[in-house]
């Protein structure tokens, strides 16, 4: 079965901190891919970055950056100097390569809301 | 270029009535997801459609349906509305069954 484990369910920041958002992915699949995706209070699901299982570098952009280690089902998400605009829920998914069976499925953790103060 | 939209945007119900919701994807996409998000959680799984076919289903009764139409919009349908149905309904659209899902700004309904 396939599962996301977002253990921080609320993080409280002050601007231009640094923050780190955790995710822990459970699945049997050797081929597979990793999302975040960022919830503002308007609802919409905004996708920030896929990631496919094979490929583990880190990717950075701007202030987001991302750590994919997968010894440890781990895809961590970091905002570097926070904003008052990074105030939001964030979500870490996880779905089955492309041509598989019950691909296209997203599975979401429980999120994390992210507040950060000025 | 449009992206993904949804009608309504709120919705009020009773417990027993039925509801529609309708998606509209994204320019060029074929495929359409829906998920339910109810207060406080990550979004679940419902069905998703493509060459007008439930594809695949996620664990939700019968009484969640849909459709998909020939200019590849869709409609989620929930009979007999629970209290528990409360939630935050968004469309994701795709090209194809497994490339990255553009998600629409959901409707809120709320069953009374």
């Amino acid at each position: 079965a396939q599962k996301v484990t977002q253990a921080q369910t609320e993080i409280s920041v002050v601007e231009k901190e640094d923050v780190t958002l955790d995710c822990v992915y459970e699945t049997r699949d050797t081929t597979y891919y990793l999302f975040w995706y960022k919830q503002p209070p308007s609802g919409e699901l905004v996708f920030l970055i896929r990631r496919n299982s094979f490929d583990e570098q880190n990717e950075i952009s701007g202030r987001y950056s991302w750590n994919f280690q997968k010894s440890t089902s781990s895809f961590n998400f970091t905002i570097t100097a926070s904003q008052v605009v990074d105030s939001a829920v964030y979500f870490c998914a996880l779905s089955r390569r492309p041509g598989s069976s019950n691909t296209g499925k997203l599975i979401f953790g429980q999120g994390t809301t992210l507040q950060v103060k000025p | 270029d449009a992206g993904v939209t949804q009608s309504p945007t709120h919705l009020i119900k009773t417990r027993g009535q039925q509801v529609t919701l309708r998606c509209s994807p994204k320019s060029g996409h074929d495929t359409v997801s829906w998920y339910q998000q109810a207060l406080g959680q990550g979004p679940q799984f419902i069905f998703q459609y493509y060459e007008e076919e439930e594809r695949q289903r996620g664990n939700f009764p019968d009484r969640f349906s849909g459709h998909q139409f020939p200019n590849y919009s869709s409609e989620l349908n929930v009979n007999a509305l629970l209290l528990g149905d409360s939630a935050l309904y968004l469309c994701a659209s795709s090209q194809g069954t497994g490339w990255e899902q553009f998600f629409g700004p959901g409707t809120r309904l709320t069953v009374l």
